[in-house]
This record gives C-alpha cells, structure tokens and sequence, in this order.
C-alpha cells in the first residue's frame, strides 16, 4: 500500500517561501496524479495544485502566482515551494494522490503542520 | 469555482440512529457524456488526515463500512450513515472533481 511523508521545516518567516516534499513509498510516482492540500488550524480544506507524473501541473487559481509543484521520479518525490508566505499561509500541509484523472484524493500522508511567523 | 456548501454544520445523533449530512454544489458536478457525477465524501477524525469514503457520489471506497452511503445527481448529494457508531464521530467533507480548482464543503461535524 502507497504511503506518503510530507517533510519540511515546520516554521517559515513572513516574504519568505515555504517548501515542502512528500516522499512516495510503497509504489511509484508514475502514472498517477499528486496534489497538495493544506488546512488551516480548526478551518477546512484547501487544494493547491497538482502535478502528473509527467510534470503537467495544474493550480489553485488564488494562489497561482505564488505556488510552484515539481516532481522528481528519480526519487520517488514532488515538492510545493510558497513563495510570500504570510501568516494566512499557517496550515496543515497534506500531500496527496489521485487515480488517474479522476480527482477524488485516494491516498493522503499524514500533514506537517507548518507555521508562518517571525 | 464550484462552491460546495454542506448542511448543517454540526449535528448530534444518538448510537445506533441515522446521521445525514447534506452537500449542495452551486454547478452540476454531473458529466452528461459519461452520467458519473464527480462527488467524493471525507471523514476525518482529529489529528488525521481525510479519509476516502465515497466516490462518484456512490462508490464506496474499499474497506469502508456499509452503513455509510452516499446519493443525489447534479447538484444535490447526501452521505447517510444508517446507524451511528461511536467511531463515526468526525468531521465530514465534500469535495466536487468535476473541474478545477477542486474545491471542498466547509465540513460538517457529526458527534454523538
């Protein structure tokens, strides 16, 4: 069974980017769909953007300018970098993976919580 | 963006009654050409991530109970847990995939 780990500093200074990467384990990057999807403490859910294993993304409209998702096969690894990040930025950051082109989220990890602050 | 609206945002049930939550897309999530309706519902329970119940606004995922189903067309769905256990409390999500940005109902909070 797929099992996927955010990992990334848990505390990021305002106008600074917020980068994370969710390793993949238990199977492979290709050829599925990954997305990050963040959570606000006590709020809901917030999809940023995904990626094809090919690197074929696709972004929140609120957040395109800012976000950026890669992916590294050779790793088994995508990342999101968050450029500006402001104290709204404050979440639960959850990597995730997608059946083909159907966009229901079949496999989550378990979130990292990052915060913005000074 | 399809803005997906849940009801209510909280509820009590008692163990062993039924527990329906209500989700309301502001566009049909319903692919004529295919007649799939590109619904899913989420459980999550504190200090986890979300977890898969339903797709296609009535397939239930692999393992999860039968006392969980989901239904509606277009642009009005339910997710109805038909007897209410005590590891059923948690915060439901729905989330519409029929375009992007994918988007989520605020979530509803069933407790007992």
């Amino acid at each position: 069974q797929v099992q996927l780990q955010e990992s990334g500093p848990g505390l990021v200074k305002p106008s600074e980017t917020l980068s994370l990467t969710c390793t993949v384990s238990g199977g492979s990057i290709s050829p599925y769909y990954w997305s990050w999807i963040r959570q606000p403490p006590g709020k809901g859910l917030e999809w940023l953007g995904y990626i094809y294993y090919s690197g074929t993304t696709n972004y929140n409209p609120s957040l395109k300018s800012r976000v950026t998702i890669s992916v590294n096969m050779s790793k088994n690894q995508f990342s999101l970098k968050l450029s500006s990040v402001t104290a709204a930025d404050t979440a639960v950051y959850y990597c995730a993976r997608h059946i083909s082109s159907s966009w229901y989220v079949e496999s989550w990890g378990q979130g990292t919580l990052v915060t913005v602050s000074s | 963006d399809i803005v997906m609206t849940q009801s209510p945002d909280s509820l009590a049930v008692s163990l062993g009654e039924r527990a329906t939550i209500n989700c309301k897309s502001s566009q049909t999530v319903l692919y004529s050409s295919n007649n799939k309706n590109y619904l899913a519902w989420y459980q999550q329970k504190p200090a986890q991530p979300p977890k898969l119940l339903i797709y296609w606004a009535s397939t239930r995922q692999y393992g999860v109970p039968d006392r969980f189903s989901g239904s509606g067309s277009g642009t009005d769905f339910t997710l109805t847990i038909s007897s209410l256990q005590a590891e059923d409390v948690a915060v439901y999500y729905c989330q519409q995939y029929h375009s992007t940005p994918l988007t989520f109902g605020q979530g509803t909070k069933v407790e007992i």
